[in-house]
């Protein structure tokens, strides 16, 4: 069964500055997706980024950037310039064919 | 327009009664799925659908029965319900189109058993 690690259950982070989320996941197929989700206090969710598993290259949206290892099955993310409304909780999320797991999530702040 | 809605946004009832939480997605997708997030925030998925026909069931109580009558709604029945099934209930939509792959998620239905 495919299962999503996020190790991190809250981090902290000063306003302009960088912060990187980590998660790690176990599969055995070798073509799969893998997503960053922000859930703020409104309680919708947000995609944030998307990798598919594929294709070498990191994926990037703005501010927000991966750095996925498919050997060694990981895929953090990285938020540069942080802002006040960065402040949610993130989860990591990874499709297999139709089945999209969820990690437990990271709790982040974005401090003044 | 609102791609995922679910109604009703907020759920109380009594423990032992029976209630329907309502879910529709205008966007064509094939694939739909129901998500649990509990007090800790774990999104915990229990069914999908694809077509009308359910391809995933995660070892849900019977008393959770998902329903789709067309391929544009999954709704979800639940039968005498207990404390423990106060959570918040997610109904999400999945695409693979040329835009890229995703889940659209609706925004929630939050349950409270008392």
């Amino acid at each position: 069964a495919q299962t999503v690690t996020q190790s991190q259950p809250e981090m902290s982070v000063q306003e302009a500055e960088t912060v990187t989320l980590s998660c790690t996941y176990d599969t055995s197929e070798s073509n799969y997706y893998l997503f960053w989700y922000k859930q703020p206090p409104s309680r919708q969710m947000i995609l944030v980024i998307r990798q598919e598993a594929y294709k070498q290259q990191n994926a990037t949206e703005n501010r927000f950037s991966v750095n996925f290892q498919k050997a060694a099955k990981s895929f953090s993310l990285k938020i540069s310039d942080s802002q006040l409304g960065d402040t949610a909780m993130y989860f990591c999320a990874f499709l297999d064919g139709n089945k999209l797991v969820f990690g437990a999530g990271t709790i982040l702040r974005v401090k003044s | 327009d609102t791609a995922v809605s679910q109604t009703p946004k907020y759920l109380v009832t009594q423990m032992g009664n029976d209630k329907s939480i309502k879910c529709e997605q205008n966007l064509g997708h094939d694939t739909m799925y129901w998500y649990k997030q509990d007090s800790k925030k774990f999104l915990k998925i229990m069914f999908s659908y694809n077509n009308k026909e359910l391809i995933i069931n995660e070892t849900v109580p019977n008393r959770f029965s998902p329903k789709s009558p067309d391929k544009a709604h999954l709704n979800l029945h639940i039968n005498s319900l207990e404390l423990g099934d106060s959570a918040v209930y997610f109904c999400a939509s999945l695409t693979s189109g040329t835009g890229g792959t995703e889940a659209f998620f609706g925004q929630g239905t939050r349950l409270t058993v008392v």
